[in-house]
């Protein structure tokens, strides 16, 4: 049963760390979004690649926050420096481009606690 | 107004209950729908797409309604194991899957 697998499965760093967080996309899967979790915002999508290519990050606080896709396995999101209201679960899910009924699958996340 | 609006619950049902969730979408260009559940500090997982017709999976049940820009899910006979906040999921990209809009979340507790 193919997955989406993300590391690390839980981050507690200190604010002004630098925190980068893992994903590897289904195989065969073309695209990889990268989205954020809280109570309050409930899932805000972040960055969207497609074929490896950034296609829209403008969900994403760019003075702080990268996302990059060096190789169609690997997938990564990296905040530099790091602070207390970035504390949320981060997800990973891939899909296929090109068939809109398509649906995203999840990883199970990064818990990222900065205090 | 948010683009994707759900009743956010709880919803608390004992089991064997019927239970139905609605989902207004504001975009009419939305063009696919699904429904994900979530279990607590988990990732969310497909739980089924809606298609035009309405669509059955075993207990479940998922109608749209395009005029009226709503999604439903119906639960049929619930279960302990149903507990979990379910996900309104719409598409505004026929194409792509890369404009996936998510509601709140609505949270279902069954309780024996």
């Amino acid at each position: 049963d193919a997955r989406v697998t993300q590391t690390p499965r839980h981050k507690v760093t200190e604010m002004g760390q630098e925190v980068t967080m893992r994903c590897q996309p289904i195989l065969g899967h073309n695209t990889v979004f990268w989205y954020r979790q809280t109570m309050m915002q409930g899932l805000e999508l972040l960055a969207y690649f497609r074929n490896r290519a950034p296609l829209d990050d403008s969900g994403m606080p760019k003075d702080r926050f990268s996302a990059e896709m060096p190789d169609a396995t690997l997938a990564t999101l990296k905040i530099q420096p790091s602070e207390p209201r970035d504390s949320a679960v981060y997800f990973c899910a891939s899909g296929l481009q090109g068939m809109g009924n398509s649906p995203l699958h999840f990883g199970n996340g990064t818990r990222l606690t900065v205090t | 107004r948010k683009e994707v609006e759900q009743d956010p619950g709880p919803f608390n049902v004992p089991e064997g209950a019927t239970v139905a969730f609605n989902c207004t979408y504001s975009n009419s260009a939305s063009q696919s729908f699904f429904w994900y559940r979530q279990d607590c500090r988990k990732e969310p997982k497909l739980l089924m797409s809606v298609y035009s017709s309405g669509n059955e999976d075993g207990r479940f049940t998922a109608q749209l309604n395009r005029a009226s820009q709503y999604i439903s899910l119906l639960i049929r006979d619930s279960k302990l194991s149903d507990s979990a906040t379910y996900l309104c999921v719409v598409n505004r990209d026929l194409y792509n899957n890369n404009d996936m809009r998510f509601g709140a979340g609505t949270r279902l507790t069954v309780k024996p």
